[in-house]
């Protein structure tokens, strides 16, 4: 098992510009998340997606979209970058164990933008 | 609003001795415990979940759970330098969306 896996690892925008991150897992895990980390601000939910076909905002949405693409397919777009987007993006996934949920995280995104 | 309280470190323990990492939630409705090590550069990593009151263990790692008190633990023993990182308390309850702390560091040093 691959487990979550991210693309890209590393990226450079400029200001405007627009990107997708992609994110797959291959553990049958129904709900599925972005992050971003800044130092200092620890993890910061971006969306989730509870199920396929289900999205929602968490703590920090603005100027990002996500498309559940199927079960195992959990994309996040910027449409028109900016400065303050600069950080590192996680994608993870959870198993949900006794009604319990243990998330797994992928390798991260880190994204500049200039 | 959830918090997840940890003190931010860095913690600094030599190599063999018992690291004790701390962390405090507020939201008294919460199920389900986890602990996070995150080296740097690197994704977290679940390395331990506790869902009752009480001590788990799990290898040199010990989670500790006091939901009178609102405070997980996590205990390292016999602390080794690749101990070293940054450890994250994460506490959800029943949302399947975790809140997180925003670490602590370890350093372990010989």
């Amino acid at each position: 098992n691959a487990g979550v896996t991210q693309t890209p690892k590393f990226q450079v925008l400029k200001t405007g510009q627009s990107m997708t991150l992609q994110c797959a897992q291959d553990m049958n895990h129904n709900s599925m998340y972005w992050y971003r980390q800044d130092p200092g601000m620890g993890l910061r939910l971006i969306y989730y997606s509870a199920s396929e076909g289900t999205t929602d905002k968490g703590e920090v949405p603005n100027g990002y979209n996500v498309s559940r693409l199927n079960k195992r397919e959990f994309s996040l777009r910027l449409e028109s970058a900016a400065p303050s987007q600069t950080s590192v993006y996680f994608c993870a996934s959870s198993r949900e164990a006794s009604g319990y949920y243990e998330q797994y995280f992928g390798p991260g995104t880190r994204l500049t933008v200039t | 609003q959830k918090e997840v309280e940890q003190n931010s470190g860095p913690l600094s323990v030599p190599e063999g001795a018992i690291a004790s990492l701390n962390c405090t939630y507020s939201d008294r409705v919460s199920q389900s415990f986890f602990w996070y090590r995150q080296y740097s550069g690197k994704s977290p990593e679940l390395i331990m979940s506790i869902y009752s009151n009480g001590d788990k263990e799990d290898g040199r790692f010990t989670a500790q759970l006091n939901k009178a008190s609102q405070y997980v633990s996590l205990l390292i023993r016999d602390s080794q330098p690749s101990d070293s990182a940054t450890y994250l308390c994460a506490v959800e309850g029943g949302s399947y969306i975790p809140t997180f702390g925003r670490g602590t560091s370890l350093i372990v040093h010989p």
